[in-house]
């Protein structure tokens, strides 16, 4: 079946402006993350929904970072007035449930902030 | 505040030359530790995950041990395939996982 799919693959934007990140989970996936990964960084938790719900934002960065989920699938990640701090692999994952349960990756968006 | 560092930051092995890496971890309350490999320009691949001191699990030429304050990732006979960066993650009291640095591995034929 498919697996996670973001979308775009690569985003090269300038300073100030905003940005939307896509998430597709694999379907029938209930929980769903995001994390940011800067050059020879670890993974930094960022945002976690369980269905439409984000019980846990406190990975947010600032208040510049908002996401969003509709109809237990898509996310959307939005960064306004990007800054060139923001420049990393944005990483999405799902996964069947929240506890316990392996979380599958997508290939990522890279955002570069001029 | 919960805390996972691995080591070392890097290995190389020779083909066939079996080692271990390190993934030490503080944490309050640990619901499972998850060992993930991520191939350059990919997301992270699931491999493992260990949910109590004691418990043991093997792939092919990985094979992860946890204790209560790390765990081991011992790679047997590595080939060149093998060759990636060995990400460890813990989730603890809240639902978020928290990711190590990860160990960038080399296998040289």
């Amino acid at each position: 079946g498919a697996g996670v799919s973001q979308s775009p693959s690569n985003k090269v934007t300038e300073k100030g402006k905003d940005v939307e990140l896509r998430c597709d989970p694999i379907s029938g996936h209930t929980a769903l993350y995001w994390y940011r990964q800067s050059l020879g960084q670890g993974l930094e938790f960022l945002i976690y929904f369980q269905g439409n719900s984000a019980p846990d934002k406190s990975g947010l960065p600032s208040d510049r970072f908002s996401a969003e989920r509709t109809g237990g699938s898509v996310s959307t990640l939005t960064i306004q007035r990007t800054q060139q701090e923001d420049s990393a692999v944005y990483l999405c994952a799902s996964s069947l449930v929240s506890f316990h349960n392996e979380q599958f990756f997508g290939p990522g968006t890279r955002l570069t902030v001029l | 505040e919960d805390q996972v560092t691995q080591s070392p930051e890097a290995l190389r092995l020779q083909e066939g030359e079996s080692s271990s890496l390190n993934c030490s971890y503080t944490v309050s309350g640990l619901r499972g530790l998850f060992w993930y490999r991520q191939d350059p320009g990919k997301g992270p691949e699931f491999l493992f995950t260990l949910y109590s001191a004691g418990e043991e699990k093997e792939k092919e030429r990985l094979k992860a041990t946890l204790t209560k304050k790390e765990s081991f990732l011992h790679i047997t006979a590595p080939k060149p395939e093998d060759s990636a960066t060995y990400l460890c993650a813990v989730q603890a009291g809240g639902q978020n996982f928290v990711f190590g640095p990860g160990t960038r591995l080399s296998v040289l034929p």
